[in-house]
């Protein structure tokens, strides 16, 4: 069973508009970190934001924010005011045991 | 302060060859991780090491692959007889300690093209 699910392979926002990327995930633990990761063409991989679980406040990172819902097991990803350098793969991850597991990511299209 | 510093960042070898593929972590963390990226696919986490231990190979293949993280000098994640199958992106991760509230400083990446 797939641990971490982002349905949206790809998105195209317009720039400078706001974009929400999607992702579910399953875990037994109550205690875990959720993360967002940034793969731009160089394939390098970037943190963009994380979430501890037993947080209830939403994480921020300037333009970067999460909606997180630990009943329904979800976390999205907003992006605001969308930049021509967000455009990049986008990796959902969660931390399970002693490794970090990523979903299968969604493409950012960023339209001038 | 120098990240995390893979080496070569591209590899190719011809199929029965060895791969070796060299990750030095950040300046004071002790725990590496290997992942392996398909074309189009996510990270699949390969292995787990601190110094001189695998902590966690449950994502590697049973044969052909190894890992190690020796007291001196960097993990090397070594692939015996390459096949077209192994071609991908190889990229090693470090943190200070476990996972939980520390997060993962990862490396460039290696891609190996096998021919």
């Amino acid at each position: 069973a797939q641990t971490v699910t982002q349905s949206q392979p790809e998105m195209s926002v317009q720039e400078a508009e706001t974009v929400t990327l999607s992702c579910t995930y399953d875990t037994s633990e109550s205690d875990y970190y959720l993360f967002w990761y940034k793969q731009p063409p160089s394939r390098q991989m970037i943190l963009v934001i994380r979430q501890e679980a037993y947080k209830q406040q939403n994480a921020t990172e300037n333009r970067f924010s999460v909606n997180f819902q630990k009943a329904a097991k979800s976390f999205s990803l907003k992006i605001s005011d969308s930049q021509l350098g967000d455009a990049a793969m986008y990796f959902c991850a969660l931390n399970r045991d002693d490794k970090i597991i990523f979903g299968k990511g969604t493409r950012l299209h960023i339209l001038p | 302060n120098a990240g995390v510093m893979q080496n070569p960042r591209h590899l190719v070898r011809r199929r029965g060859q060895e791969a070796r593929l060299r990750c030095s972590p950040m300046k004071g963390h002790s725990h590496v991780y290997w992942y392996r990226q398909l074309p189009e696919e996510g990270l699949k986490f390969m292995v787990y090491l601190q110094k001189e231990n695998i902590i966690d190979e449950s994502g590697m293949p049973k044969e052909r692959f190894s890992a190690e993280f020796p007291k001196e000098g960097p993990s090397i994640l070594r692939i015996q007889q390459v096949v077209r199958g192994d071609s991908a992106a190889y990229f090693c991760a470090s943190s200070q300690s476990g996972l939980g509230a520390n997060v993962l400083t990862f490396g460039a990446g290696s891609r190996l093209t096998v021919l």
